[in-house]
């Protein structure tokens, strides 16, 4: 089965604080994702990576960067959090043109 | 314009019902419609998709119905069970950019016993 995990399941940080949200999956896959999910908004892709080393902006970017050091290890960083990016994040990998599978998701809370 | 409506927002059905959401896109460069099924406290899963060469798909107890000409997609549920409980997002693809995936707002589904 795949496995994705994310590091966290719930994390409090204080505004203006360096967020890293890390994820790891097991399958080899060349696609991994970060979505945020909010009540009414669905998912929305914040980055996608096809590659180690290779990223694109998704829908929603801004205040987020990301890091593809490793094949297996997807990071999502919050440069300076901002209570407007309190959010459910999901991170998802896949092969290319097949489904993603997702990680459970952490609940970040910024106060 | 890239977006996917999903409606309703939430509904409750008795068990035995038949739960249906319905979707709606306007992109016609769409080619593929996942739908994805999320239960609390776990990431969405692929429960079932379908491509627009074909107006019915079913697996199980799940059916899609796809229109093609009216850009709507919709789900139906059979025999709804209370395990059926969860979050159902609807989704659309572009084989151009296969991976960028569209998700709708989400449903949120209660099935009472």
């Amino acid at each position: 089965d795949v496995k994705v995990t994310q590091s966290s399941r719930y994390l409090v940080k204080r505004t203006g604080e360096k967020v890293f949200l890390e994820c790891v999956q097991d399958m080899d896959h060349e696609n991994m994702f970060w979505y945020r999910q909010d009540p009414g908004l669905g998912l929305r892709l914040i980055y996608f990576s096809y590659d180690v080393k290779m990223k694109e902006k998704g829908d929603i970017p801004e205040g987020y960067s990301v890091s593809r050091e490793k094949k297996e290890r997807f990071s999502l960083i919050l440069e300076s959090a901002s209570t407007n990016q309190t959010s459910m994040y999901l991170c998802a990998s896949s092969l290319p043109g097949y489904e993603q599978y997702f990680g459970p998701g952490t609940r970040l809370t910024v106060t | 314009q890239q977006q996917v409506k999903q409606s309703p927002q939430s509904l409750i059905v008795q068990k035995g019902g038949i739960p249906i959401i319905n979707c709606a896109y306007e992109n016609t460069a769409f080619d593929y419609f996942p739908w994805y099924q999320q239960f609390p406290g776990k990431g969405p899963a692929l429960l079932i998709a379908i491509r627009p060469d074909v107006s019915e798909k079913k697996e199980g107890r799940f059916t899609i119905s796809f229109n093609k000409s009216a850009k709507q997609f919709s789900l139906h549920i059979m025999d709804s069970q209370p395990g059926d409980s969860a979050t159902y997002f609807c989704a659309a693809s572009m084989m151009a950019s296969y991976d960028k995936v569209i998700f709708g707002p989400g449903t949120s589904l209660s099935v009472i016993p």
